[in-house]
């Protein structure tokens, strides 16, 4: 059974472009998050979507940043004007709720650079 | 304070050690606890489920502590293919679902 799946899985790019980062959720889950890790940081939940409608994007930095679920098996992730700050493993997770459980299944992630 | 706090390690132990790590929340309402590990440069693979009574996988055992709010981590016999990072989980459904990641703890197993 394929996991959850990202791509691009490398991206570099300059500042001032616009970058979409794309996923596909396990097949069957109803929860999608979007995470940033950073060294700095850790990881950080920037938005999720529950049956393709965003729930809470409290996360997302700025308004730069935008996300979209338009149906269950896909989801992107879009960064524009990207800045150097921007630069992060971008990771996508998937989840099923089970009672009160939410075990995430996570992507390769998108390593992104902005030079 | 942070909501989710661990020991950042590193933790250094030979092969065959016994090794714990804790994980203190300040959310009393949260409901679902997990252990997560990361392996440099790869994603977050779930490791262990918590369960208030405990639970065991091999040689990995969990428990959580409601009252005290904190996560543990055993590891016994550990492998050097133990070696990564561990990150406590802590999500909750209250007011709005939310989880929250712990900055992680290092092992590193030596032969």
């Amino acid at each position: 059974d394929a996991g959850v799946i990202q791509s691009p899985r490398h991206e570099v790019t300059e500042m001032g472009q616009e970058v979409t980062l794309r996923c596909k959720p396990i097949s069957g889950h109803d929860y999608l998050f979007w995470y940033r890790q950073t060294m700095m940081r850790g990881l950080e939940l920037l938005i999720y979507f529950n049956n393709n409608v965003p729930i809470d994007d409290s996360g997302m930095p700025e308004d730069r940043f935008s996300a979209k679920m338009p149906n269950a098996s896909f989801s992107t992730l879009k960064i524009q004007p990207s800045e150097p700050r921007d630069s992060a493993v971008y990771f996508c997770a998937s989840s099923l709720y089970r009672q009160i459980t939410y075990e995430q299944y996570f992507g390769p992630g998108t390593r992104l650079t902005v030079t | 304070r942070k909501e989710v706090e661990q020991d950042p390690g590193p933790f250094n132990v030979p092969e065959g050690a016994t090794v714990a790590f804790n994980c203190t929340y300040s959310n009393s309402a949260s409901q679902s606890f997990f252990w997560y590990r990361q392996d440099c440069r790869k994603e977050p693979k779930l490791l262990m489920s918590v369960y208030s009574s405990g639970n065991e996988d091999g040689r990995f055992t969990a428990q959580l502590n409601r009252a005290s709010q904190y996560i543990s981590l055993l590891i016994r016999d550990s492998k050097l293919s133990d070696s990564a990072t561990y990150l406590c989980v802590v999500s909750s459904n209250t007011g709005g679902f939310k989880t929250i990641f712990g900055a992680g703890t290092r092992l590193f197993v030596k032969a």
